[in-house]
């Protein structure tokens, strides 16, 4: 089967720096990407990562290791409007499909 | 333009109904999605659309019937739905291969 396991939550402190983890275990890989969703909002385009290595953009950073079948999205500088679900995603195949992980509650304290 | 729009942006509707959802991108792009999704939970993929041709079902009930008219707009057909067919539906669209997608603020349906 395919899996991608995310944690449930994570809370960081306004300003600090978070890391939010996804391993994976799938039939093929194509590339992760990451989502930001908030309450009562759609998913936003944060990330893709088909090689291994950072990619940074703003605040937001992602890594991929392909041998350790493991990925993070690093955000830095955390605002309050930071709270929302992330959400990792990986492209299995050569078609147009994704599959969406169960998603990180990301809780910002002051 | 670099949006996804998707009306109505609610809908209750009852069981014996007939309603359509609708979605429309002119950012060019090849693909369009259909996703459910239910709270505190990730978007299910329901259909795909590339090149205005239907790549992927994923086993949906034929209650849900997807039409791709050209290749900005992308409709979601509702029939005899169910309880739990309630959610927010989300329609997203990707220039490549699936692993950018932009989302639509989706339509939550409420069957009643």
């Amino acid at each position: 089967g395919q899996s991608l396991e995310q944690p449930s939550e994570v809370t960081a402190v306004e300003g600090a720096i978070v890391q939010i983890n996804c391993t994976y275990q799938t039939s093929g890989f194509y590339g992760l990407s990451w989502y930001q969703q908030h309450d009562g909002g759609a998913p936003t385009f944060l990330s893709y990562n088909a090689l291994d290595g950072l990619e940074e953009t703003g605040r937001f950073s992602s890594f991929l290791s392909r041998s350790d079948s493991y990925g993070y999205l690093l955000l830095q500088e955390l605002q309050m409007k930071d709270s929302a679900s992330y959400f990792c995603a990986v492209r299995t195949g050569r078609d147009d499909k994704i599959i969406f992980g169960k998603g990180t509650r990301l809780h910002i304290l002051p | 333009d670099t949006e996804v729009t998707q009306t109505p942006k609610h809908l209750v509707m009852g069981m014996t109904n007939k309603k359509s959802l609708k979605c429309e991108q002119h950012m060019g792009h090849r693909a369009m999605y259909w996703y459910k999704q239910k709270a505190k939970k990730p978007p299910e993929l329901m259909f795909v659309y590339s090149y205005e041709k239907l790549s992927i079902n994923e086993s949906v009930p034929s209650r849900f019937s997807p039409e791709c008219p050209n290749s900005s707009l992308l409709n979601l057909h509702l029939h005899a739905l169910q309880p739990e067919d309630s959610a927010l539906y989300l329609c997203a669209s990707s220039p490549r291969q699936g692993h950018e997608q932009y989302f639509g603020p989706g339509t939550r349906l409420t069957v009643t």
